[in-house]
C-alpha cells in the first residue's frame, strides 16, 4: 500500500496545550495536504505545503515538511475543545493528481 | 471553492440491494473523485471521473460493483451494488479546489444490514 503513517493514532490534550501530529509517506511528492474530519463527516481542507517549501504557518497551524525523511508535521498552537477531530495528511503523488490520504491522529482537546 | 452536495447524508440498506450517491458541484469541475473510508479508516480513493468518458479505477475496486456515472460537469453519481455488510462505510466525492487543496461533500454513511 502507498498510504502514509501518521502517529500519534490518538493525542489527547488539555485546552490551550499545542498538539503535534507527524505524517510519513512513501514516494515523491508534487505537495502534501491536512485535512480535517469531524464525526466522521466530510473533510475540511487545512494546509498545503509544496514539495519545495520547507515550513508554512496559517493561523494556530504550523507545518512543516522534510522531503529527505520524507515527513511532514502539523502543529495546532493553542488548542481549542473545537479542534477535537480526526487529522489527515494526504499527498498528492507527482502527476496523477490524486490523493493518498494517511492512517489519521484522532485528537481530543479537553475543556 | 466549490461547494458540494452529497446525498444522501446516511442510508441503512439490506444486503443484495444497491445504493446510488448522488453528488452536485456549484461550479464545472473537469474531474471528480469518489472515496471510500471504512470504520475507523483512512480514505480510500475508489475512482476518478471524468466528464463524457469511462471513470477509472484503483486496484481493488471494480465498475461492476461501483458503476459511476458523470453525465456533466458539475453532477455524479456513485452506485454500491449488490451490497454486503463489508460495504459498510463513509462514501465521499471530492473535486479540486482553487489552490491546491480538494473540497469533499459531507459524506453518505451507509450501514448494510
Amino acid at each position: 500500500s502507498q498510504q502514509g503513517e501518521e502517529d500519534p493514532q490518538a493525542l489527547s490534550i488539555q485546552e490551550g496545550e499545542n498538539a503535534t501530529m507527524n505524517c510519513s509517506y512513501k514516494t515523491s511528492i508534487n505537495n502534501l495536504q491536512w485535512y480535517r474530519q469531524n464525526s466522521g463527516r466530510g473533510l475540511v481542507h487545512l494546509i498545503l505545503i509544496r514539495s519545495n517549501e520547507r515550513e508554512k504557518h496559517s493561523g494556530r497551524l504550523r507545518v512543516t515538511l522534510d522531503t529527505s525523511k520524507k515527513s511532514s508535521s502539523l502543529l495546532i498552537t493553542a488548542s481549542r475543545a473545537a479542534d477535537t477531530a480526526s487529522y489527515f495528511c494526504a499527498t498528492d503523488d507527482t502527476g496523477f493528481q490524486k490523493l493518498v490520504f494517511g492512517t489519521g491522529t484522532r485528537l481530543l482537546v479537553s475543556p | 471553492s466549490a461547494v458540494i452536495s452529497q446525498k444522501p447524508s446516511r442510508d441503512i440498506c439490506q444486503r443484495g440491494t444497491s445504493l446510488t450517491i448522488q453528488c452536485q458541484v456549484d461550479s464545472q469541475v473537469t474531474m471528480m473523485f469518489w472515496y471510500r473510508q471504512q470504520p475507523g479508516q483512512s480514505l480510500t480513493l475508489i475512482a476518478t471521473a471524468n466528464q463524457g468518458s469511462e471513470a477509472t479505477y484503483e486496484s481493488g475496486f471494480v465498475i461492476d460493483k461501483f458503476p459511476i456515472s458523470r453525465p456533466n460537469l458539475t453532477f455524479s453519481t456513485l452506485t454500491v451494488s449488490n451490497m454486503s455488510p463489508e460495504d459498510s462505510s463513509i462514501y465521499l466525492c471530492s473535486v479540486a479546489g482553487s489552490r491546491g487543496g480538494y473540497t469533499f461533500g459531507s459524506g453518505t454513511r451507509l450501514t448494510v444490514v
